[in-house]
């Protein structure tokens, strides 16, 4: 089975910062990885999403995320932080048609 | 396109009563789900269905029913609510069943059973 585990459940960064979010997975068979950004009282929105194709994928809105197989690590980053950014953000992993979620990162933007 | 739309947005039961969900999606997709998200555990899935007509159990199906309607629509169903189905329910849907779909997901049922 499946998981994906989420380092820290709640980050703070000043606007113009590095934004680094951690998410790691364990699967015995090539993993499909996506994140997910949602906004105060929103859906899930797709951000991104890893399918083998290259190991570093953009997505929207300037983030990014290297998958690192020997790291079994697929974290996102956004070089620098907007207000905007403020959310709470999901790693998820897919295994046959289901999607596994992580607990979520809640990013604070200080001005 | 107003994608996957839910109803209510917001609901407050007492223990025992019954209530259905409504979700449906204009983006002519096959494939459909139910969350639901609670603080620190992420989204975990209820019920989906792989197209018209089929419908399977998810992680945490218990206390809950799906009907898939036609190809537009999935509801869920609560029929005795408890305290512990308090949460925010997302109903979401992807082309198909590959674990490269990407799900959209609709913008959420909050839920308060008291």
């Amino acid at each position: 089975a499946q998981s994906v585990t989420q380092l820290g459940s709640h980050v703070s960064v000043s606007e113009g910062a590095l934004v680094l979010l951690r998410c790691n997975y364990s699967s015995s068979v090539p993993p499909y990885l996506f994140w997910y950004v949602q906004y105060p009282n929103q859906g899930l929105q797709l951000l991104l999403k890893y399918t083998s194709a290259a190991t570093l994928v953009k997505g929207i809105n300037g983030f990014e995320a290297e998958f690192k197989k020997s790291e079994t690590s697929f974290h996102l980053t956004k070089p620098s932080a907007h207000m905007s950014d403020a959310a709470e953000y999901f790693c998820a992993g897919a295994a046959g048609n289901k999607l596994t979620f992580g607990g979520g990162t809640r990013v604070l933007v200080k001005p | 396109n107003a994608g996957v739309t839910q109803t209510p947005k917001f609901q407050v039961l007492k223990t025992g009563q019954s209530m259905t969900l409504q979700c449906a999606q204009d983006m002519n997709h096959n494939s459909m789900y139910w969350y639901r998200q609670d603080p620190g555990m992420g989204l975990r899935l209820i019920y989906y269905s792989a197209s018209e007509g089929t419908t399977d159990k998810g992680e945490v199906p218990n206390g809950y029913n799906v009907s898939r309607l036609n190809k537009r629509e999935f509801s869920l169903r609560l029929e005795s609510a408890a305290p512990s189905q308090t949460s925010v329910y997302f109903c979401a849907s992807s082309d198909g069943l590959a674990e490269t779909d990407t799900q959209y997901f609709g913008p959420g049922t909050r839920l308060t059973v008291l």
